[in-house]
């Protein structure tokens, strides 16, 4: 059974980075097709797609979130990881790792395990 | 970006009822590329629906999805006291990925 668990630092000051990685068990970040990606979660708000990394390093990210977001991957390690710089209070969230698995019947990648999230605050 | 709506923000119905949630988007998303997610209080999502159609493995059969185009719906034939939570729809069509705001489904 493959499990993601989210660590990092839960406080981060204003205008500083945010780094965060997930660990994989139960399974090789390498194998298969799979795309790891972050998730936030806004305290009472809605979900936000962060963007996604493939085992080779290929990114994909959030637009909104380009400018500031850098992921990469430790296979020796089987982790990925999130920085997110120049942070703000509006990048306090809960933030998830999930694997997204490409299902062949529908032809697109869904996000089938996740952590538990990781609740960052960033205030001063 | 594709912008999904939820409708309604908040259902109220008894276990046993039939929920019926929908999911407009903005623009047209392929029907493969329509997931939709299950999150309880304080759990990460969970992955219910795929191909806005294809139930996800362990998913029970009183959930269903259907749909095409710009609207797309989520029913729960009879509520059971574990489904009362908050649903999302998510597209995999455009960049980016983008969620639905929820539908919060509370016993009445």
């Amino acid at each position: 059974q493959v499990q993601l668990q989210e660590s990092g630092p839960g406080l981060v000051k204003p205008s500083q980075t945010l780094s965060l990685t997930c660990t994989v068990s139960g399974g090789s970040i390498s194998s298969g097709s799979y795309f790891w990606s972050w998730i936030r979660q806004p305290a009472g708000k809605g979900l936000e797609w962060v963007g996604r990394i493939y085992s080779t390093g290929s990114t994909n990210y959030n637009p909104s979130l380009k400018s500031r977001v850098t992921m990469s991957v430790d296979t020796s390690k089987n982790q990925f990881s999130l920085k997110l710089s120049s942070v703000t209070a509006a990048d306090t969230a809960v933030y998830y790792c999930a694997r997204d698995t490409y299902y062949h019947d529908s032809g697109s990648y869904y996000s089938d395990y996740w952590g538990q999230g990781t609740l960052v605050t960033v205030s001063s | 970006e594709i912008v999904l709506t939820q409708s309604p923000g908040t259902l109220s119905l008894s276990p046993g009822e039939r929920a019926t949630l929908s999911c407009r988007a903005s623009q047209s998303v392929s029907s493969n590329y329509l997931a939709w997610y299950q999150q309880k209080h304080g759990q990460a999502p969970r992955l219910l629906i795929y191909g806005a159609s294809s139930r996800a493995t362990g998913i029970p059969d009183r959930f269903s999805g259907s749909g095409s185009g710009t609207d797309f719906t989520l029913t729960i034939s009879r509520l059971e006291p574990e489904d009362f939570a908050v649903y999302y729809c998510q597209q995999y069509d455009g960049s980016p990925r983008t969620f639905g705001q929820g539908t919060k489904v509370e016993i009445k």
